[in-house]
């Protein structure tokens, strides 16, 4: 099973500013990777995946990059509706699909 | 437009069998381009993979969950469900049902909740 970890825990940036979450694999997973945002009491919305595509109606502020085993989502100008926490997901080699454990992007 | 809906029991006693049923609207279950399947998180921690089936029957499961999953799928009622037995309190969790294009969950039900206590 490849197991993906997701630095920092927690990320505290403010408003308008730009906020860089990392992801790794403990294995490659070459560019099938996903990122999802999830808001308390919502399902995760799917925001990136094959490491930098983005999904349907995501906006442009988001992009995803790394290949192999490091990845980075880029918030680029933090609006108050990104406060979130964001999960990566491979899909490289399943089953299982796996998840990181998720960081919380909070107001700073 | 894409919906999925979870129903089922929200309290299930420890040993018996969960199970839970997602209706799909707005889409086909039998759309030859997805998977449909199931995600499960416990109360503030992350999210874990339960398993998916394609609308022919063909299944996938996580292998820490094998033992005690079973999905299966009714194109006729354009529904699919979950069933997994022996639960424990480690067991309750929200669970999302979720179509996936390959292994990517692109749509997400609302989630429900399901604890496990006698």
């Amino acid at each position: 099973e490849i197991v993906m970890t997701q630095s920092p825990a927690t990320l505290s940036v403010s408003p308008g500013e730009r906020a860089a979450l990392s992801c790794r694999a403990s294995q490659s997973v070459s560019s099938n990777l996903a990122w999802y945002q999830q808001k308390p009491g919502q399902a995760p919305r799917l925001l990136i995946y094959g490491a930098s595509t983005r999904a349907t109606g995501i906006p442009a502020r988001f992009s995803g990059s790394g290949s192999g085993t490091e990845f980075t989502l880029t918030i680029s100008s933090l609006q108050s509706e990104d406060f979130a926490v964001y999960y990566c997901q491979q899909y490289n080699n399943w089953p299982p699909i796996t998840f990181g454990q998720g960081t919380r992007l909070e107001i700073k | 437009q894409l919906q999925l809906q979870e129903s089922g029991p929200g309290l299930v006693k420890p040993s018996e069998t969960l199970s839970l049923t997602c209706t799909v609207s707005g889409d086909s279950i039998s759309s030859s381009t997805y998977f449909w399947g199931w995600i499960r998180q416990p109360p503030g921690k992350g999210l874990e993979w339960i398993g998916s089936i394609y609308y022919s029957g063909t299944t996938y499961y996580n292998p820490s969950l094998r033992s005690r999953v079973t999905i299966s799928v009714d194109t006729s009622k354009n529904q699919f469900s979950l069933k997994l037995s022996s639960v424990t309190a480690a067991d309750t969790a929200f669970y999302y049902c979720a179509r996936h294009r390959m292994a990517i969950p692109d749509y997400w039900g609302q989630g429900t909740l399901v604890t496990v206590s006698s």
